[in-house]
């Protein structure tokens, strides 16, 4: 099974920061990473698909990129409805694998 | 438009078996993939398995044991079966459909909880 290293764990930013949030896998995964944003007491939304394929209607101030066994997400100028936790996903092969996920929080 | 719902019971003994339904509606499971992903509470996701459109099957190699996915296309349905449960299987668990990338819609989710 392909282990995804996520972190870092929590990450603390002020309104307008910049963040990125990384994984890393323990074998090449072909650019099959999704990003996923979780806020308390909901389901799941995606956000990006295939490294850096932003989902219809998610705001282009989130991003991906990366390739090989690294990848990245970031957000650029975090807004307070950005408040929530984001988790990576591989899906080259399955099983499919999650990583442990990043709580976003305001400074 | 596109739905997914889960249905099952609240509240399963421990060493039981949960049973649970995702009624998709909006797609046929002919034509996409259907996940059952879980969350425990506080915790992080954990992907469980699938239901691939031609009726395939994959599972989370952890719980591959216990666990049995299937599906009925003439209702829309979409089943698990999980084994032998024990207090640490109490989560959240959502249904979800892959199209291209994975999960672009997701149940609202059913909340499990193994307990005595």
């Amino acid at each position: 099974d392909i282990q995804m290293t996520q972190s870092p764990p929590s990450l603390s930013a002020s309104l307008g920061d910049k963040v990125t949030i990384t994984c890393q896998t323990s074998q090449n995964i072909n650019k099959y990473i999704a990003w996923y944003q979780q806020k308390p007491g909901k389901a799941p939304r995606l956000l990006i698909g295939f490294t850096s394929r932003l989902v219809s209607g998610i705001p282009s101030r989130f991003s991906g990129s990366g390739s090989g066994r690294d990848y990245s997400f970031s957000i650029s100028n975090v807004e307070s409805e950005d408040i929530a936790s984001y988790y990576c996903l591989q899906y080259d092969n399955s099983p499919y694998t999650f990583g442990a996920g990043t709580k976003l929080e305001l400074k | 438009q596109v739905q997914l719902k889960e249905s099952g019971p609240g509240l399963v003994q421990p060493s039981q078996t949960l049973s649970l339904t995702c009624t998709v509606s909006g797609f046929s499971l002919t034509s996409y993939h259907v996940h059952w992903v879980r969350q425990p509470p506080g915790k992080g996701l954990e992907w469980m398995g699938v239901m691939w459109s031609d009726g395939d099957t994959s599972y989370n190699s952890a719980l591959k044991s216990r666990l049995s996915i299937s599906r009925d296309t003439s209702k829309s349905q979409v089943f698990l079966k999980m084994s032998s449960l024990q207090t640490e299987d109490t989560a959240t668990y959502y249904c979800a459909r892959e199209s291209g990338a994975p999960f672009d819609y997701w149940g609202q989710g059913v909340m499990v909880t193994v307990s005595s």
